[in-house]
């Protein structure tokens, strides 16, 4: 256990629907990563909050989604009228300060659209 | 941000040590260099981090090449526990890690 939790481990869910995770980084960390992770594929990077803010986002996030981080706590991955090119493991990580500080990975939630 | 070029599989016999070579020839003068594993459907676990000097962990040793273009992940005593497709990523300071297919290592026992 690397104290991220991720909320739902699975989730099925029909192709138009919405769906939204939820990640609880480690107390003290400051800043959260999203990735998106499809079979046989390293991890590819989605976003990244420094406290309450969204500093960076991929191009890979497209208008469907969108992730918020209130009060620089626990974070949501929102997918609006999912796709089955969404189906993926969706990782979240957090890391406490800048360069040379590790990142620790949940065990992510695993989304099949069908 | 730097690309990494690992092998896309190794083997190696349960007790010995797993040597992984990672090569990073664009990596900056500011880069860590970052190993993490993965085991089938589970989060990437954190192994070990360097920028020149070696490090070393309860889990691992990083041996960094003087030029830092290429490093050297070695685990001592493998076991079959130690399965996993293991990553050697390059980190500048937001962590946008740009990650490769790594490599994948299976212990034989």
């Amino acid at each position: 256990d690397t104290g991220v939790s991720q909320d739902p481990r699975h989730k099925i869910t029909k192709r138009g629907q919405n769906v939204t995770f939820r990640c609880d980084p480690i107390s003290e960390h400051n800043r959260l990563y999203w990735y998106r992770q499809t079979l046989g594929q390293g991890p590819e990077f989605l976003t990244y909050f420094q406290n309450e803010a969204q500093l960076e986002k991929s191009r890979l996030l497209s208008d469907r989604f969108s992730a918020e981080r209130p009060k620089g706590s626990f974070s949501t991955l929102e997918i609006q009228r999912t796709e089955q090119g969404d189906s993926a493991m969706y990782l979240c990580a957090s890391r406490r300060g800048g360069r040379g500080t590790e990142a620790f990975f949940g065990q992510g939630t695993r989304l099949t659209v069908v | 941000d730097a690309k990494t070029t690992q092998p896309t599989s190794m083997d190696c016999a349960e007790g010995r040590a797993a040597n992984l070579p990672c090569n990073h020839s664009t990596i900056s003068g500011n880069e860590y260099v970052y190993w993490y594993r993965q085991i089938h459907s589970q989060g990437p676990q954190y192994i070990i981090h360097g920028l020149k000097n070696n490090e070393t962990n309860e889990m691992a040793s990083l041996i960094i090449t003087e030029d830092r273009k290429s490093s050297t992940l070695i685990l001592p005593h493998a076991t079959l526990r130690d399965t996993a497709v293991y990553y050697c990523i390059v980190s500048g300071e937001n962590y946008q890690l740009i990650w490769g297919a790594g490599t994948k290592l299976i212990i034989k026992p």
